[in-house]
């Protein structure tokens, strides 16, 4: 089955710097990789996405680079603020597959 | 739409007690997600249902675990007896049909087991 791996499981940045996480995946037939975050005591929401077809998705302070030879994809959040500490969640699915394979998460703490 | 529904948002109970929770998907969403969410394991799928139909419950980890989907808007997950390394939070989440578009998760149940 699909293996997905972040690293690093903590990250800690100031506020205003970048904030990178990379998450690896085992399946080459994996053609979506979505990002979720989720919030002390709520529920996990999509904050962006990319497809296989895509090297790179940018949407506001959040992008996210695919390398699909490599079989990572990593998180970027530039100009990082407190509201955007919280678990990050990835996740890949396979082709033809309805099913997502998650990542353990990554707690970022942003520190004002 | 109100999102996807879940019901009860808390539950204590005791070891060997029934534990019913309930889902409402997304309306026009055709498939739906049990996960269970804990710091040691993460967020595991448990099953899931397309047109109401299971696809994939290798995640149940026990028969003590089962889940149904009569119709296209209600499911449910049960644990029959319950044990206290059951305790977790439970999300359901849905989607439309295709594999590429997005999961909307429900606000989860914290099930605790004492």
């Amino acid at each position: 089955g699909e293996n997905v791996e972040q690293h690093p499981s903590t990250l800690s940045v100031q506020e205003g710097d970048s904030a990178v996480i990379k998450c690896t995946y085992s399946d080459s037939a994996s053609n979506y990789f979505p990002w979720y975050k989720q919030e002390l005591g709520k529920r996990p929401q999509l904050i962006i996405d990319i497809r296989s077809n895509v090297g790179e998705k940018k949407d506001q302070r959040i992008a996210v680079t695919l390398n699909k030879t490599a079989k990572h994809f990593s998180l970027h959040i530039t100009e990082t603020q407190p509201e955007d500490s919280a678990v990050y969640f990835c996740a890949a699915t396979l082709y033809g597959n309805n099913r997502l394979a998650f990542g353990k998460g990554n707690q970022v703490v942003v520190i004002p | 739409d109100a999102g996807v529904i879940q019901s009860p948002r808390h539950e204590v109970t005791e070891m060997g007690q029934e534990v019913t929770l309930r889902c409402k998907p997304i309306s026009g969403h055709n498939s739906l997600f049990w996960y269970r969410q804990t710091m040691m394991r993460g967020l595991e799928l448990l099953i899931y249902f397309n047109n109401n139909v299971p696809i994939d419950d290798s995640g149940m980890p026990e028969d003590r675990f089962s889940a149904k989907m009569p119709n296209a808007s209600f499911s449910t997950l049960k644990i029959q007896p319950s044990e206290p390394r059951d305790s977790a939070v439970y999300f359901c989440a849905s989607r439309k049909a295709g594999g590429l578009n997005e999961q909307f998760f429900g606000p989860g149940t914290r099930l605790t087991v004492l």
